[in-house]
């Protein structure tokens, strides 16, 4: 199995202009979650789908964070418009039906930085 | 929210016998015990989980008393490749919402 893709690695962007993260679960996985990690903070989750429903979006920043999962396969972050406090690793991490909610498998995060 | 209490870093040689203690004073009776590990400029891996007494697999045990308040993950014979931070995750599923919060993690370091 390939695990959780996400695109792109690394991402540089200037102040105000839209972001948008990708992430790919693992085939057979029906939970998806979007983490950001930060020096300062640690590991936040940001919100969690399951069958591709948004479940829980209390950890959102705010309303420039926004997330979809149009299908089993694909979810989108997107950050409009990004800002220099945006910058962080977002990670995406999916889980199976037949394991507890906690075993999650993470992908290899997403480096953004807004100037 | 549940929340977890672990120490900020350890330091360990070569060999040793690592033990990893994670307070969670609040943790509900569904919830489980799980732990990460974390490389840099990498995702966190899933190591170990478990509910109570103690569980082994072949990377690490994990030791929890009856009161649940708190575990401790046991890494055998460490290497310099265990350097890395480690986790302790905890559910709270009594919300409503299936809330996870992750710990400041424990940074190990490997001394050779």
């Amino acid at each position: 199995d390939a695990g959780v893709i996400q695109s792109p690695r690394h991402e540089v962007t200037e102040m105000g202009q839209e972001v948008t993260l990708r992430c790919k679960p693992i085939s057979g996985h029906n939970s998806l979650f979007w983490y950001r990690q930060t020096m300062m903070r640690g590991l936040e989750l940001l919100i969690y789908f399951n069958n591709n429903v948004p479940i829980d979006d209390s950890g959102m920043p705010e309303d420039r964070f926004s997330a979809k999962m149009p299908n089993a396969s694909f979810s989108t972050l997107k950050i409009q418009p990004s800002e220099p406090r945006d910058s962080a690793v977002y990670f995406c991490a999916s889980s199976s039906p037949q394991s507890s909610f906690e075993t999650q498998y993470f992908g290899p995060g997403t480096r953004l930085l807004v100037l | 929210l549940a929340k977890t209490t672990q120490p900020i870093s350890m330091d360990s040689y070569e060999g040793q016998e690592v033990n990893i203690t994670c307070s969670h004073n609040n943790i509900a009776t569904n919830d489980y015990i799980t732990w990460y590990q974390q490389f840099p400029s990498q995702g966190p891996r899933f190591i170990i989980q478990g509910y109570k007494t103690k569980v082994t697999n072949e990377v690490a045990s994990l030791f929890i008393p009856a009161d649940r308040k708190s575990s401790t993950l046991s890494l055998p014979r460490v290497s310099l490749s265990d350097t890395a931070v480690y986790y302790c995750l905890v559910g709270d599923s009594g919300a409503g919402s299936y809330q996870l919060t992750f710990g400041k993690g424990t940074k190990l370091s490997v001394i050779p």
